[in-house]
């Protein structure tokens, strides 16, 4: 099956700081999402991105879809920002229905 | 608008007794899904429902397992009997149209004892 990964797996950042988070995958997806994860487990939707730029706030995300990775840029961090980051691919193998699957996630902490 | 409304948000129970999950999807969403999330992991898909079928139960293990979503509207989830190995976060999410954009709801965090 497809591995997705992401890095770093943990990340401690000032608040105010930039950061990069990646993911990874093995094999070609039909779409791509980001998640954060609070620290009371409420996972909000970040980005729909199969594919290209997009901005929302102060995050984006890019997805390259042919190269098989997706960035996620989080600028001017605040501590609200906090939690578990997860991507998710939507792929499907020989024939078999479509299934979304998460990453291993980036443990995020920005420090006021 | 409401979001997607899960109950109950905690669940403790000894092992070998039944216990069952509620979700609510988002209003016009046509697709449910119910995922488990084990600690430090992301979630992974139990089942998904299409209205009122299910399309993809392929990681629901049947022998314990239940799920069902009558009206094509709210679903339960039901487990009996409980193991201890169960113990996890059981996420209920819901999009418009199969695996679009997903919202998920709060959870419930099973605890088996």
């Amino acid at each position: 099956g497809i591995q997705v990964e992401q890095s770093p797996p943990d990340l401690i950042l000032q608040e105010g700081a930039n950061s990069t988070l990646r993911c990874n995958f093995s094999d070609s997806v039909n779409n791509l999402q980001w998640f954060h994860q609070n620290p009371w487990g409420q996972l909000i939707n970040l980005f729909y991105i199969p594919s290209g730029t997009k901005q929302n706030g102060r995050l984006s995300a890019t997805t390259v879809a042919t190269e098989r990775y997706s960035l996620l840029y989080i600028s001017s961090s605040q501590t609200t920002d906090s939690g578990v980051y997860f991507c998710a691919v939507l792929y499907s193998h020989g024939g078999a229905t479509n299934k979304l699957i998460f990453g291993t996630g980036t443990l995020l902490a920005v420090q006021p | 608008e409401a979001g997607v409304v899960q109950s109950p948000r905690y669940k403790i129970i000894e092992k070998k007794q039944p216990v069952a999950f509620w979700c609510n999807p988002i209003s016009g969403h046509n697709t449910l899904y119910w995922y488990r999330q084990n600690l430090g992991q992301g979630p992974e898909l139990l089942i998904r429902y299409e209205n009122e079928e299910a399309v993809d139960d392929s990681q629901l293990p049947k022998d314990r397992f239940s799920a069902e979503r009558l009206k094509g509207v709210d679903s339960t989830l039901k487990i009996q009997p409980a193991e201890l190995g169960d113990s996890a976060v059981y996420l209920c999410a819901s999009s418009l149209e199969p695996n679009e954009k997903l919202f998920f709801g709060s959870g419930t965090q099973l605890s088996v004892l």
